[in-house]
This record gives structure tokens, C-alpha cells and sequence, in this order.
């Protein structure tokens, strides 16, 4: 398996623009996470999905982020509107059942 | 809630030499998950190593082993015979198996390893 595939993997935008990372999860893999790490607040859990439904979004920083799970093999991560401090990078992860979980390369956000 | 934390922000090592790097973890739940997760400078996370609750024996992959005490919530890794490609951010994760949380990883701050040839 190719593992789980995220782009892109660098993104550069201005504030104001429509953001959106996206991820392939390992195929068979029943639950999907996307993460967020920063210098200053680590790793946060932003939202995961089980089966594509989410399931828990608590980790959303507010509503300019959204996540959706349209099938088994593709979720999107959008910010509308960006804003500098979303510069991070992202991290999506599958994992099968409750089991270890398998992170993509990351994207590298930076909004100007 | 759960908390995971690593003391030790910084660590360094001889090549050829061991080195242990500590994690403890608070927790009420007697089922779980514990990670030990490898970031090199190419930012991509690796899992190391993975250890259930459950399981008494420590696990092991090749040079890398846990000393997993779950009296004392404390689950520290050893590397055996450090390699320059070890050095890298490792981070300690816990997994709950309960409740509508049993998908999210709690990470630790992260201990970044200097391997010294």
C-alpha cells in the first residue's frame, strides 16, 4: 500500500484565500484524523471521522475550518478564510479500527 | 482527561551508545493504547513502537524497547545502539479504547534526540 497521501505538500497563500488540503487514507482503514502541529501548541486533534461520518470536531478551531469525508478514500480539510496564524502543517492519519494510527507526509501551510 | 508528558525537551546520545527517553501518562482507564511516534527533520511521522494495556511484556522492534509500567503510568523508550538516523523529535501518544474518544491520540510535547558521531 502506498500509505496515506496527502497534498499538496506545501502551500503558500494569502490571507483572506480559500485553503483546502486533501488525503487519501490507507485503503481498508475504518477511522480518519487530521492534525494540526505548531511550534507553540504541539500536535491538536482538529477532527475524526469513522466510517466517513464525523465524529468528533471539538478539536475545530472555529468555523472558518470544515472537514468533510465525501467516501471511503477522500477527505478535504478547507479554511475559508485564511488567516496567518493557520499557518502550520497538517497531518492527516487512518488507522484501522481502534488500532495505531498511520500519518500522511503533511502539508506545510504558510498564509502570508 | 488524559495528559501525556514528556520531561525531557531535549536528549542527546553517543552513536553506538544507548539512550532512554521518558514518558508518563495520567489516566483513570485501564484499557489503552501507548505510542512512541519518531519525526526526523523531514517532518513525516513514524510509529516506532506500539504497547497494549493489556499486554504485561514489554514490546520490542529490533534496537528499539519499552519499559512499560502501568502501576506507575510510565512508558519510556530504549534505544539500543543509536544510529545518526535516529536522531529526530519522538514523541509519546496515548489512545483510549472507551467512549466516543477512543479514536484520539494525546501527544506529548516531544523529546528531540542529537545522535553525536
Amino acid at each position: 500500500d502506498a500509505g496515506v497521501i496527502q497534498s499538496p505538500r506545501h502551500e503558500v497563500t494569502e490571507m483572506g484565500q480559500e485553503v483546502t488540503l486533501r488525503c487519501k487514507p490507507i485503503s481498508g482503514h475504518d477511522y480518519l484524523f487530521w492534525y494540526r502541529q505548531t511550534m507553540m501548541r504541539g500536535l491538536e486533534l482538529l477532527i475524526y471521522f469513522n466510517n466517513n461520518v464525523p465524529i468528533d470536531d471539538s478539536g475545530m478551531p472555529e468555523d472558518r475550518f470544515s472537514a468533510k469525508m465525501p467516501n471511503a478514500s477522500f477527505s478535504t480539510l478547507k479554511i475559508q478564510p485564511s488567516e496567518p496564524r493557520d499557518s502550520a502543517v497538517y497531518f492527516c492519519a487512518s488507522s484501522p479500527r481502534r488500532d495505531t494510527q498511520y500519518f500522511g507526509p503533511g502539508t506545510r501551510l504558510t498564509v502570508l | 482527561a488524559q495528559t501525556v508528558t514528556q520531561s525531557q525537551p531535549e536528549m542527546s546520545v553517543q552513536e553506538a551508545e544507548t539512550v532512554t527517553l521518558s514518558c508518563t501518562y495520567d489516566t483513570s482507564e485501564s484499557d489503552y493504547y501507548l505510542f512512541w511516534y519518531k519525526q526526523p527533520p523531514s517532518r513525516q511521522m513514524i510509529l516506532v513502537i506500539r504497547q497494549e494495556a493489556y499486554k504485561q511484556q514489554n514490546a520490542t522492534e529490533n534496537r528499539f524497547s519499552v519499559n512499560f509500567q502501568k502501576a506507575a503510568k510510565s512508558f519510556s523508550l530504549k534505544i539500543s545502539d543509536s544510529q545518526l538516523g535516529d536522531a529526530a523529535m519522538y514523541f509519546c501518544a496515548y489512545r483510549t479504547t472507551y467512549g466516543g474518544s477512543q479514536g484520539n491520540l494525546i501527544f506529548g510535547k516531544g523529546t528531540k534526540l542529537s545522535v553525536k558521531p
